[in-house]
């Protein structure tokens, strides 16, 4: 089975300001990790993923995530927080086999930036 | 623009009745993957195909079903509905269907029961 774990369901920081939203994972398995954005209204967004080869993984809009196999983390970071990128963010896991090919999602982290 | 397109945008329903929701994946990809988001239950994933042959079962109900046609759109259908079936539904598709592929997701169907 997998599973994933986002701490904080929301988190707030002030433009220009570092964003850190944190996710664990489960997997018997070696996983496959991605990071989603949701913003109002729509479906969702890739930002990132991490399957095989470099842990730092760079994505869209100035996001990436490093893959901590040691410590199952797969935690999102931004040096510099805009307004735009107030939204929802969710970290999913996958992998081989039957049961483990659907994205399995955390419960979302709500980003605010305040001005 | 995913290149997915989920048809349609909003389904204001009545319990007991069925609906029929419609995805059409991004050209070339041969994976739909069906999800449902709720405030209580969050993203679930609901059921795969993969090149008209159906994948993997994750948290479906029996009164839902799922097909994915030779032109590669895929319906859902909810039958029997009950309140608590008042949803985001997603699809998404991929080029494979095996995991490690990134997902790309429609707007979703906001499916309302009166």
């Amino acid at each position: 089975a997998q599973s994933v774990t986002q701490l904080g369901s929301h988190v707030s920081v002030s433009e220009g300001a570092l964003v850190l939203l944190r996710c664990n994972y489960s997997s018997s398995v070696p996983p496959y990790l991605f990071w989603y954005v949701q913003y109002p209204n729509q479906g969702l967004q890739l930002l990132l993923k991490y399957t095989t080869g470099a842990t730092l993984v760079k994505g869209i809009n100035g996001f990436e995530a490093e893959f901590k196999k040691s410590e199952t983390s797969f935690h999102l970071t931004k040096p510099s927080a805009h307004m735009s990128d107030a939204a929802e963010y969710f970290c999913a896991v996958s992998g081989f086999g039957t049961g483990r090919r659907a994205l399995t999602f955390g419960s979302g982290t709500r980003l605010q930036v305040q001005p | 623009d995913s290149g997915v397109t989920q048809t349609p945008k909003h389904l204001i329903t009545a319990t007991g009745q069925r609906v029929t929701l419609r995805c059409s994946p991004r050209s070339g990809d041969l994976s739909v993957y069906w999800y449902q988001q709720s405030l209580d239950q969050g993203l679930q994933f609901l059921i795969q195909y993969y090149n008209g042959e159906e994948r993997a079962k994750g948290n479906i109900l029996e009164r839902f079903s799922a097909q994915q046609f030779p032109d590669l759109h895929s319906e859902l259908n909810l039958s029997s509905l009950e309140l608590g079936d008042s949803a985001l539904y997603f699809c998404a598709s991929s080029v494979g269907g095996q995991g490690g592929q990134p997902q790309h997701f429609g707007d979703g169907t906001r499916l309302s029961i009166l």
